[in-house]
């Protein structure tokens, strides 16, 4: 079973409107991490927010805010106010508790292509 | 600017070469991850390193190699190189282990990689 889902291959959404990138996770952890990161055409991946499992609040960073509903496992993206350069892929991943002292790789969904529309 | 840098941007090599991709971490940081990102797998996790040693493996096949040096730079290394090889590769770095409180990676660039 995939460990992070992105149903949306691609997303379009109207300059100024706000926007949800869904993701869904599975891990029988307890302590684990979910992030966004944005990536792109020029192909960097570029940190946007991060949510820990025992966070009681949604994690907010600017226009970017996390729907974190920790019984149904999933942690959405919402971006408000879109701008023309939100134009990017968009990568929902978790980090679980480690599997060996000391690593925290993160496993990356498939990815939402987001086109914001002038 | 993520602070890590990656060398070179881009690659282009023949089926059975071998190349090598550097990474340099933020400073300060003592992990660096490597990850691949091809079209059909999507981003992978290679394999991690801490202050020199290596700590975990993901899917990194036999014909690769890393190893992270006393200044804390790392090096990948691809042998015998397939036309599926061909993908973008990344490198990030995070600081000392403080628990899953907000230690994002920070990436670099990327290194894409075209074999021929």
């Amino acid at each position: 079973a995939q460990k992070i889902t992105q149903t949306q291959p691609g997303m379009f959404v109207q300059e100024k409107e706000a926007v949800t990138l869904d993701c869904t996770y599975d891990t029988s952890d307890q302590s684990y991490g979910l992030f966004w990161y944005k990536q792109p055409s020029s192909g960097e991946m570029i940190f946007l927010i991060y949510q820990g499992s025992y966070d009681e609040q949604n994690a907010t960073e600017g226009r970017y805010s996390l729907n974190f509903q920790k019984a149904r496992k999933s942690a959405n993206l919402v971006i408000s106010a879109s701008q023309l350069g939100d134009s990017a892929m968009y990568f929902c991943a978790m980090r679980e508790q480690y599997s060996g002292a000391g690593s925290y790789q993160l496993t990356f969904g498939k990815g939402t292509k987001l086109s914001v529309i002038p | 600017d993520s602070g890590v840098t990656q060398t070179p941007k881009h690659l282009i090599t023949a089926t059975g070469q071998r190349v090598t991709l550097r990474c340099s971490p933020r400073s300060g940081d003592l992990s660096v991850y490597w990850y691949q990102q091809s079209l059909d797998q999507g981003l992978q996790f290679l394999i991690q390193y801490y202050n020199g040693e290596e700590r975990a493996k993901g899917n990194i096949l036999e014909r690769f190699s890393a190893q992270q040096f006393p200044d804390l730079h790392s090096e990948l290394n691809l042998s015998s190189l397939e036309l599926g090889d061909s993908a973008l590769y990344f490198c990030a770095s995070s600081s000392r282990d403080r628990g899953l409180r907000g230690t994002e990676a920070f990436f670099g660039q990327g290194t894409r990689l075209t074999v021929v």
